[in-house]
Parts: structure tokens; C-alpha cells; sequence
């Protein structure tokens, strides 16, 4: 069955480090990953997406990488900052926009 | 960006009641809605696809006659929880794609809810 895993613990760093989450996913050939972030009772917002022929996508102080070999992405924040600690989600889909979710990494950013 | 709402932003009902909630599109039309679940510590759990004008494509283990989908007008779509259960307490979030996105990869982005938490006494 199709899986998709992100880190199983939640991620403390100190303010201006880099936060490095890892999505992996199993029995799936998405054709793009996008990855959210959701705050504590609130719905996801949207952050970043990479298609499957891309290897690296950047946005101000996020930066995310595709292995479709390895079958990962994996999703930086540098330069982090208390006011990025949230739950961040991947999430793949095939061409026909329904995306699943990995569980998500909680990342706090002590000041 | 787009916005999509939900209300209620939450709701509590006795065991046996049904519950409706909304989802707008406030500044796009909607063609297509998604209706997620999510319990504390786990993943957003697609329930369905609401197609506005045609039957809403539920996934699989989703009752269809336990939450009846709505998707009357480009701009709202409805979610109806019938006969509550207390295992149906859950936070319920709906999202839009905008499909006249003006890039490339702003079809793909889905935008989401603020979510509405239920809690079935």
C-alpha cells in the first residue's frame, strides 16, 4: 500500500539554524510533491511544489529537493526563526490534484 | 491568494444529530472542492471530491450516506454529517483549487480552510 513518511519526531533548533525535514514515500509515483504548513487549529497553507522532474526549488529562506530515485524530498529552513515553528506537511499527488498527506514534522525554533 | 472559508469553525451536537458545514470560495470559483478529516497527531485524511454540479467521489472506507457532500454553486460546497457519532469528532477541513491559477504551478495549489472542529457529545 502507498505510504508516505515524514520524520516520526518533532524538531527543536535554535534560531537562525537550519530545520531539515524529510518526506519519504513508498508504492507511489506522484507526478508533484508540494509541501504545507499548518498551524496549531487551522487548515495548511501552501509553501512550495516540485514536480518529479525537478531536483531543487527554493523560496526566500525554504529550499526543497526531489529524489525520485531515492523516493524523498526533502524540505529546508534556513536561517529559522521562532515565527516558523508550526507542523509542516508534504503532500503527493499523481495529474489528478488529490493529495496525500504524510502525518507531518512539528518544528520549534527557540529564540 | 485565495481565500476559503468554513463555518462554523466549530460545533458541538449531541449523539443521533446532523451537522452541516460550509465552504466558500471567497474570491474564485471553485470547480472542484476537497473535503479532509484530520484527528489530533495524524494526517489530513481525504474524504471526498466535490464536483459543483455532479456527485461528489468519495474515497474508499468513506461513507457517502454518512456524510452527504453538496457542491450547489462555483463558490460553496457542503458537508453533512448525518446521525453523529461520537467517533465522528474530528477536525474537518475543506479546500479549492483556483483552475484559473495564473501560473503553472498555482493549479496544483490547493487552498485551504481555516477547518472546523466537531465534537459529537
Amino acid at each position: 500500500s502507498q505510504k508516505i513518511e515524514q520524520n516520526s519526531e518533532a524538531l527543536n533548533i535554535q534560531e537562525g539554524k537550519t530545520a531539515t525535514l524529510t518526506c519519504n514515500y513508498t508504492n507511489y509515483s506522484p507526478a508533484y510533491l508540494q509541501w504545507y504548513r499548518q498551524d496549531p487549529g487551522r487548515g495548511p497553507v501552501f509553501l512550495l511544489l516540485i514536480r518529479e522532474n525537478e531536483k531543487e526549488k527554493r523560496k526566500e529562506r525554504l529550499k526543497v529537493t526531489f529524489d525520485t530515485t531515492l523516493k524523498q524530498s526533502l524540505f529546508h529552513i534556513t536561517a529559522s526563526q521562532p515565527a516558523d515553528s508550526a507542523t509542516y506537511l508534504c503532500a503527493l499527488a499523481p495529474y489528478d490534484y488529490k493529495l496525500s498527506f504524510g502525518a507531518g514534522t512539528t518544528v520549534t525554533v527557540r529564540a | 491568494g485565495a481565500v476559503v472559508s468554513q463555518h462554523p469553525s466549530w460545533v458541538i451536537c449531541k449523539s443521533g444529530t446532523s451537522v452541516k458545514i460550509e465552504c466558500r470560495s471567497l474570491d474564485f470559483q471553485a470547480t472542484t472542492m476537497f473535503w479532509y478529516r484530520q484527528f489530533p497527531k495524524q494526517s489530513l485524511m481525504l474524504m471526498a471530491t466535490s464536483n459543483e454540479g455532479s456527485k461528489a467521489t468519495y474515497e474508499q472506507g468513506v461513507e457517502k450516506d454518512k456524510f452527504l457532500i453538496n457542491h450547489a454553486s462555483l463558490t460553496l460546497s457542503t458537508l453533512t454529517v448525518t446521525s453523529a457519532h461520537p467517533e465522528d469528532s474530528s477536525f474537518y477541513i475543506c479546500s479549492a483549487r483556483d483552475p484559473e491559477g495564473t501560473s503553472g504551478e498555482m493549479v496544483y495549489e490547493q487552498f485551504f480552510g481555516p477547518g472546523t472542529r466537531l465534537t459529537v457529545l
